[in-house]
């Protein structure tokens, strides 16, 4: 089973801020918190990952809660071209868990 | 080559015959992972390679799939005798390291057994 929760879809108007949520209440204290995307057809796309601090890169914002329980994705300014399934995963690639467990993600939607 | 590289795109075959797809990873890459995917669903581990180290087979589904990775570079996903259930996409992923780093995906072959 995954170890995290998303909910299933969400719309976003194009322009606007996209804030993804993701629950992770079983995170360990050695476990990264990851991000990709996957647009149809296409392989899964990296986005970003963390482990304590909120990280910023061109792509995106991801904020973890101070208890590491649960994250947000930020996409700061969204375009049609961010409409994509996004994945929210728990890892810490150390021993066998680098088979990254996947759920069903998040289908974000950006509406014109 | 730029970026992880599968082939075929698409591969449609007859139930019971076998099948092979490749995966070239990104040079230098030294741990390679394949995954399966079925509509709507999320990715489904199969197996991983890393450097000249044992490959975890724990996520082959059956004694009908196999994998190999020559010379430490290119990989071929074999499933003998296929199955309706095995059609999904079949994505390939590279990474330089298994510690912390991003894995880069292939775009994935897609597979449908008729």
């Amino acid at each position: 089973d995954a170890k995290t929760t998303q909910p299933p879809s969400m719309d976003c108007a194009e322009g606007r801020a996209a804030n993804l949520p993701c629950n992770h209440s079983t995170i360990s204290g050695n476990e990264y918190v990851y991000w990709y995307r996957q647009i149809h057809s296409q392989g899964p796309q990296y986005i970003i990952h963390g482990l304590k601090n909120n990280e910023t890169n061109e792509m995106a914002s991801l904020i973890i809660t101070e208890d590491r329980k649960s994250s947000t994705l930020i996409l700061p300014h969204a375009t049609l071209r961010d409409t994509a399934v996004y994945y929210c995963i728990v890892s810490d690639f150390m021993d066998s868990n680098y088979q990254l467990i996947w759920g069903a993600g998040t289908k974000l939607i950006i509406k014109p | 080559g730029a970026g992880v590289s599968q082939s075929p795109s698409n591969k449609v075959t007859e139930k019971g015959k076998d099948v092979e797809l490749r995966c070239d990873p990104i040079s230098g890459h030294t741990a390679l992972y394949w995954y399966r995917q079925s509509l709507g669903q999320g990715l489904e581990f199969l197996i991983y390679f890393q450097g000249n180290s044992a490959p975890d087979k724990s996520g082959l589904p059956s004694d009908r799939f196999s994998a190999e990775r020559t010379g430490g570079s290119v990989s071929t996903l074999t499933i003998q005798r296929t199955q309706q259930e095995d059609s999904a996409v079949y994505l390939c992923a590279s990474s330089s390291q298994g510690s912390n780093t991003e894995a880069f995906f292939g775009q994935g072959t897609r597979l449908t057994v008729v």
